[in-house]
């Protein structure tokens, strides 16, 4: 059985960094093809996709957030690691974690997210 | 980057009928499109995928149609469960970037 779970802190505080962490389980992110990205969603509104990061250790990022973003993997412990610098109120929102494949890019398994609120 | 549009932003259909459910992409994504149910608390969950290609244990009233630009989501015959939230997702290009509709709600009638 294929799971993700996300964890981090609930609370933030304007100018911090956010770290968040995705332990997955019942797949390898050194498998051929596999990845992993961060997706986030304010309340009340829509997906917006972060950064994926695949087998081969490559690391893409959306375009308006990729000054403030890094994502890593640790294969041998099956997480994913998320940063967000300078963190801001209008980054309040819950991050998931979600598995695809390259060449399929769509996402088959969710973690259940993790709310993220940015106050001081 | 490409922007995908979804149509309209809330339907309201009564159960037993069909809903069908709108995505344009502002270029070509080809086949590269998904589509997703979300409900209240919930994560995402794929319905969609190769824009017509029903992910593992959808049910078969679930079908996507569609290339290039427009695409469309057909629920044939609304069942209680149905009734949510819809993304569309296009995953075009690779290295990747990766854009989501703004979502339909489907309410019931």
């Amino acid at each position: 059985q294929v799971t993700l779970r996300e964890s981090g802190p609930a609370l933030v505080k304007p100018t911090q960094t956010l770290t968040l962490t995705c332990t997955f389980s019942g797949f390898s992110l050194s498998t051929s093809g596999m990845c992993v990205s961060w997706v986030r969603q304010p309340p009340g509104k829509a997906l917006e996709w972060l950064a994926l990061i695949d087998w081969d250790d490559d690391k893409y990022y959306s375009t308006s957030l990729k000054t403030r973003l890094t994502i890593s993997k640790d294969t041998s412990k099956n997480q994913v690691v998320l940063t967000m610098t300078n963190m801001d109120p209008v980054d309040t929102a819950t991050y998931y974690c979600a598995r695809s494949y390259r060449g399929v890019g769509a996402f088959d398994i969710w973690g259940q997210g993790t709310m993220v609120t940015v106050s001081s | 980057e490409i922007v995908m549009t979804q149509s309209p932003a809330t339907l309201s259909v009564s159960p037993g009928e069909r809903a069908t459910l709108s995505c344009r992409a502002s270029q070509s994504v080809s086949s590269n499109l998904a589509w997703y149910q979300q409900k209240p608390g919930q994560a995402p969950r794929l319905l969609i995928y190769g824009a017509s290609t029903r992910a593992t244990g959808i049910p078969a009233r679930f079908s996507g149609s569609g290339s290039g630009t427009e695409f469309t989501l057909t629920i044939s015959s609304l069942q209680s469960e149905d009734f949510a939230v819809y993304y569309c997702q296009q995953y075009n290009n690779w290295p990747p970037s990766i854009t989501f509709g703004q979502g339909t709600r489907l309410e019931i009638k």
